[in-house]
């Protein structure tokens, strides 16, 4: 199976600052056969769940503010809140598909604070 | 808008079964679509549970294949989960969650989650 190490497990950033948030996978990450990266984003707060904030490693979701922005491709990628927010603290996920057979594999998270 | 509302018993006893209901609305489980279901130990990550398609195909994650079954009753747009012989490790908040596409295999919705607690 693959495995998503995400680094760092957390930080804390200045508002108005920048977050960069980093994903790692232990295999290349499949593609779709537009060859578009199979590696999505999650923000979630507490008591909610996750919000899809990326697919495709780069592609925001509908109405997702454009300070968040994602890179990357093969085995790394990157996660980058161009200027940090108060509202942007969270925990952040990465996540890839694989087939066959089907199977979703999350980061273990990676905790935002502002400072 | 989708909107996902999960349902069930907060509390199973262990070597117990846990069941799960996912009501949709705003949407058809009949429309091309895979359910997935996703869990969350507490002050834990995310684990993918498995994905069930409008058609009753379903895939399982191969860690809990033998534990878990998944199906779907379109007259009333419920998805299920069945889990058996729970232990102490299977105490989590369940989430349903729909994938966007084929194309794009991430959840665009999810529901808000039921804890569940396994514990005499």
């Amino acid at each position: 199976d693959i495995v998503m190490t995400q680094s760092p497990d957390s930080l804390a950033v200045s508002l108005g600052e920048r977050a960069t948030i980093k994903c790692k996978s232990s295999q290349s990450i499949s593609k779709n056969s537009n060859n578009k990266s199979h590696l999505a984003w999650y923000q979630q707060k507490p008591g909610q769940p996750p919000k899809l904030l990326i697919y495709w490693a780069s592609t925001r979701e509908s109405g997702v503010p454009d300070r968040f922005s994602g890179s990357g491709s093969g085995r790394d990628f990157t996660l980058t809140i161009s200027s940090v927010q108060a509202e942007d603290a969270a925990v952040y996920y990465c996540q890839q598909y694989q087939s066959p057979p089907p199977m979703f594999t999350f980061g273990q998270g990676t905790k935002l604070q502002i400072k | 808008q989708v909107r996902l509302q999960e349902s069930g018993p907060g509390l199973v006893k262990p070597s117990g079964t846990l069941s799960l209901t996912c009501a949709v609305s705003g949407g058809s489980i009949s429309d091309s679509y895979w359910w997935d279901w996703v869990r969350q130990p507490p002050g834990k990550g995310l684990e993918w549970l498995g994905e069930i398609y409008h058609d009753g195909r379903v895939n399982i994650n191969p860690s809990l294949k033998s534990r878990v079954t998944m199906s779907m009753d379109q007259s009333s747009n419920h998805i299920s989960l069945k889990m058996t012989s729970v232990t102490a490790a299977d105490t989590a908040v369940y989430y349903c969650a729909r994938e966007m596409s084929d194309q794009v295999v991430a959840f665009d919705f999810w529901g808000q989650g039921i804890l569940v607690t396994v514990s005499s």
